[in-house]
């Protein structure tokens, strides 16, 4: 079946550490996304990719880092420097440009502790 | 800096009733306006989406309202059902640009 593998489903962190959170595609689509999702807030994008090696800040990068060595590829760190990194987290990829559906995987919550 | 702002925030509708979601926006370079649906611990799916050189689209019991001289556009359930409930996001995004922006969001809630 085509879609977005995000994993781990659910992940306990501790404060200090970092954390990547994976996420993969068999879509082939060229562009891939970051969203972190807080309850009143909606989705607010971290960081997105076009092509591979390409990636350019969201709205709110502080924080995070990602890689796009591969296609299908795009994860996410959430690194120590992330004052509030409880949250629950979207990847997503498109076949990229304007008009293009948005395809979502099925999220990771990620809490510290 | 929120660019579409969506409203209410959250919305509770009776069995076969309609629900209405309103979304506005800034930007007059938008040209893509998708409305996504949330299961509570999933991602958000495509539900609609329309784009502005036409008023409305409907999908079965969902329809997209455009109003491009106000710059605002709305989802309508009809019959809205329990199975309906979810959370709602509008969204716009701009041709050439693979960035979208959400709405904050509606939670909706049909009662029996």
């Amino acid at each position: 079946d085509g879609g977005i593998t995000q994993s781990p489903k659910y992940l306990f962190r501790k404060e200090g550490q970092n954390v990547t959170l994976s996420c993969e595609q068999n879509l082939n689509h060229d562009a891939m996304y970051w969203y972190r999702q807080d309850p009143g807030q909606g989705l607010r994008l971290i960081y997105y990719s076009q092509i591979v090696n390409d990636f350019q800040k969201g709205d709110i990068a502080e924080g995070y880092s990602v890689s796009r060595e591969k296609k299908e590829s795009f994860p996410l760190t959430v690194t120590s420097a992330q004052k509030n990194p409880t949250a629950f987290y979207l990847c997503a990829s498109s076949r990229g440009g304007s008009g293009n559906t948005i395809y979502f995987g099925e999220g990771s919550w990620l809490t510290v502790v | 800096q929120q660019q579409v702002k969506q409203s209410p925030q959250s919305l509770i509708v009776q069995k076969g009733g309609i629900s209405i979601i309103n979304c506005a926006y800034e930007n007059t370079a938008f040209d893509y306006f998708p409305w996504y649906q949330q299961f509570p611990g999933k991602g958000p799916a495509l539900l609609i989406a329309i784009r502005p050189d036409v008023s409305e689209k409907k999908e079965g019991r969902f329809t997209i309202s455009f109003n491009k001289s106000a710059k605002q556009f709305s989802l309508h359930i009809m019959d809205s059902q329990p199975g309906d409930s979810a959370t709602y996001f509008c969204a716009a995004s701009i041709k050439g640009y693979q960035k979208v922006t959400f709405g904050i969001g509606t939670k909706l809630q049909v009662i029996p």
